[in-house]
């Protein structure tokens, strides 16, 4: 079975740019969470969903956003990009709420 | 928010030691999972932990959940230069609706292998 896949995988852009970076979860797989790493903050939160909801969201602005499709795959949107949305973003998808999570490679963003 | 503390920082050990990293936390945790990370790529699971008390072995690995529900060791036994990596503790917990948070991870434990 195919793993978590994101694309692009890496990205560069300037600020006050906007991004999206999409997600396709595990087949059969309906949460997609999204996580920002970075080397002060480490592995945070962003948000989580299941059924094209948003069932949960972390401690960040207002510029990021997602969304989910019926198929479960998912984006996620960074408007207005400062030089501190630098990360590493990380999706990962589960077979429902509350299960077990399973992480993609990462979509490299380098904001300048 | 939720904050997990993990340790040690680092490791550098020899290959066929063993290893044994730690968090802990000042508030519940219903599940606590424990990934690997190499470099350039996301968490990799290792070992998933769902019931206070238990103890879960994947391999060389051995991981248990604490019984206060606030702490979770990793051990990984005779290690090999393939262990090198970022290991990180997560935990889940249940939100104020009634439904799981989202992760939170640890810092990291950096482990460096020496031949």
């Amino acid at each position: 079975k195919a793993g978590v896949t994101q694309t692009p995988r890496y990205l560069i852009k300037t600020r006050g740019q906007q991004v999206t970076l999409s997600c396709s979860p595990i087949s059969g797989h309906r949460s997609v969470s999204w996580y920002q790493q970075t080397p002060g903050q480490g592995l945070q939160f962003l948000f989580e969903y299941f059924s094209e909801t948003q069932r949960n969201k972390g401690n960040f602005p207002g510029r990021f956003s997602g969304r989910q499709f019926s198929n479960s795959r998912s984006e996620m949107n960074v408007s207005t990009l400062e030089l501190g949305d630098s990360a590493l973003y990380l999706c990962a998808s589960s077979l429902g709420l509350e299960e077990t999570q399973y992480f993609g490679p990462g979509t490299r963003l380098l904001v300048l | 928010g939720q904050q997990l503390n993990q340790s040690p920082q680092s490791m550098f050990i020899q290959e066929g030691e063993d290893v044994s990293m730690n968090c802990t936390s000042s508030s519940i945790f219903n599940t606590w999972l424990w990934y690997k990370q190499d470099p350039g790529e996301g968490p990799v699971l290792l070992i998933a932990l769902y019931k206070a008390g238990e103890l879960t072995s994947n391999g060389r690995l051995t991981a248990q959940f604490g019984i206060t529900r606030k702490d979770s060791f990793l051990n990984i036994s005779a290690s090999i230069p393939s262990d090198v990596g970022i290991y990180f503790c997560a935990g889940q917990a249940t939100n104020s609706g009634g439904g799981a948070d989202g992760l939170t991870f640890g810092k990291g434990t950096h482990l460096i292998i020496q031949p």
